[in-house]
């Protein structure tokens, strides 16, 4: 079955930038019916929506986090990946990727998700 | 941006009911989602479209949407469910499309 897995480095620099890439297995990630996104969890609290991108590179991002965010997509390797920018300690989280739902309007949901990674940013 | 509130805990005995619910601005004209996250690990999905199940979810859990409330039922609560409860919707009043979830609610399976 599909499934989802996220590397990158566990820890980074303030104003550095983090990177993470989110490989998908078990399926194609050029798929009609998903979108692929990143959901952040800060230790301890809820769960933040950072951005999601189509096969095609159509991407949407949370507003509150736009100016820093990239997310890009590899359609030969199955990957995408997540860019984010001048991070400070207040970005230090587990990482998710997961898949995005595409349903009616933009009514959709995350119906598959990676184990998770934990970024920490520290000097 | 839109806000969804959610109560930070609900406890509740063994093969009871547990109702959790989920606060905002006319959430009844929304499709809810709904995830479960046990500690250590990924959210699952549990409920979408405000009261479908995925595969493999139990029929104890549903989910209704109405108003300015948005509810996930659990029936005949079991310890197993004991975890974090995230309700999710789309953000129409934005320029561009943005997905929100409520804080949290920790079950307590007492």
């Amino acid at each position: 079955q599909l499934q989802l897995q996220e590397s990158g480095p566990g820890l980074v620099k303030p104003s550095e930038t983090l990177s993470l890439t989110c490989t998908v297995s078990g399926g194609s990630i050029s798929s009609s019916s998903y979108y692929w996104g990143w959901i952040r969890q800060p230790p301890g609290k809820g769960l933040e929506w950072i951005g999601s991108i189509y096969y095609s590179g159509s991407t949407y991002y949370n507003p509150s986090l736009k100016s820093r965010v990239t997310i890009s997509v590899d359609t030969s390797k199955n990957q995408f990946s997540l860019k984010l920018s001048s991070v400070t300690a207040a970005d230090t989280a587990v990482y998710y990727c997961a898949r995005h739902n595409v349903g009616i309007q933009y009514h959709w949901y995350f119906d598959l998700w990676g184990r998770g990674t934990l970024v920490t940013v520290s000097s | 941006s839109y806000v969804l509130t959610q109560p930070p805990s609900v406890s509740v005995a063994p093969g009871k009911t547990a109702r959790i619910t989920c606060g905002g601005n006319n959430i009844g004209s929304k499709s809810v989602h709904w995830y479960q996250q046990k500690p250590g690990q990924a959210p699952v999905l549990v409920i979408y479209y405000d009261s479908d199940r995925p595969s493999g979810i139990p029929e104890r859990f549903s989910g209704s949407n109405s108003g300015n409330t948005a509810t996930l039922t659990i029936s005949r609560v079991e310890a197993g469910d004991e975890a974090d409860y995230y309700c999710q919707v789309w953000d129409s009043s934005s320029d561009h499309p943005n997905w929100v979830f409520g804080g949290g609610t920790k079950l307590t399976v007492l």
